[in-house]
């Protein structure tokens, strides 16, 4: 299986602030990595598929970088709204894995 | 905009099998260019893919519940299901059917259910 390891595993930031999580596989995944956010007691939502295309919908705040196995989460000008747990995931090869998921609390 | 709809016992005792039925809404299960997925969440816990399943029947297991998961697909009823068989308190846990949109070509779970509860207790 590819490990996929994200860090930190939470962080404090301000509303307006510039936030980076980072996620790694243990083997190259070539671009084959998909970003999650996941509110309390909803279904995760994407937010970035193909290591950088933002989905249909999500703010260009968002954005994705990276290949191989390093891979980045940019959130540009934090929102209220954006606080949650995001996870990264690979669809390099079965079975898919996700990362153990980074929660963005308010500072 | 398609919708998925997680039903089944939110009560399995140990030993006994978990079954779910995740029904698709606005759009064909057969429209060929997505997979179905089951994923579970502990609570306070990261993600699992448990399997997938094509509508031509064609399936891929977590090798970690291989051995006790079946993913089942009706196209008539526009449904697929879930059976995970010898359960014990470890498989308790929100248990989340998805969508794999491949047209992109990175497999991303694009639409979720809400998720159901199912707790393994006697």
């Amino acid at each position: 299986d590819i490990q996929m390891t994200q860090s930190p595993s939470s962080l404090s930031a301000s509303v307006g602030d510039r936030v980076s999580i980072t996620c790694r596989a243990s083997q190259s995944i070539s671009r084959s990595l998909n970003w999650y956010q996941q509110k309390p007691g909803k279904a995760p939502q994407v937010l970035i598929y193909a290591a950088s295309s933002l989905q249909n919908g999500v703010p260009s705040r968002f954005s994705g970088s990276g290949s191989g196995t390093d891979f980045t989460l940019t959130l540009n000008s934090l929102q209220p709204e954006d606080f949650a747990t995001y996870y990264c995931q690979q669809s390099y090869s079965t079975p898919w894995t996700f990362g153990q998921g980074t929660k963005v609390e308010i500072k | 905009q398609v919708q998925l709809q997680e039903s089944g016992p939110g009560l399995v005792k140990p030993s006994q099998t978990l079954s779910l039925t995740c029904t698709v809404s606005g759009g064909s299960i057969s429209s060929g260019n997505h997979y179905w997925s089951w994923i579970r969440q502990p609570a306070g816990k990261g993600l699992e893919w448990i399997g997938r399943i094509y509508t031509s029947g064609s399936t891929n297991y977590n090798p970690s519940l291989k051995s006790r998961v079946t993913i089942s697909v009706d196209t008539s009823k526009n449904h697929f299901s879930l059976n995970l068989s010898s359960v014990t308190a470890a498989d308790t846990a929100v248990y989340y059917c998805a969508s794999n949109y491949y047209g992109s070509g990175s497999y991303e779970f694009d639409y979720w259910g809400q998720g159901t509860l199912v707790t393994v207790s006697s």
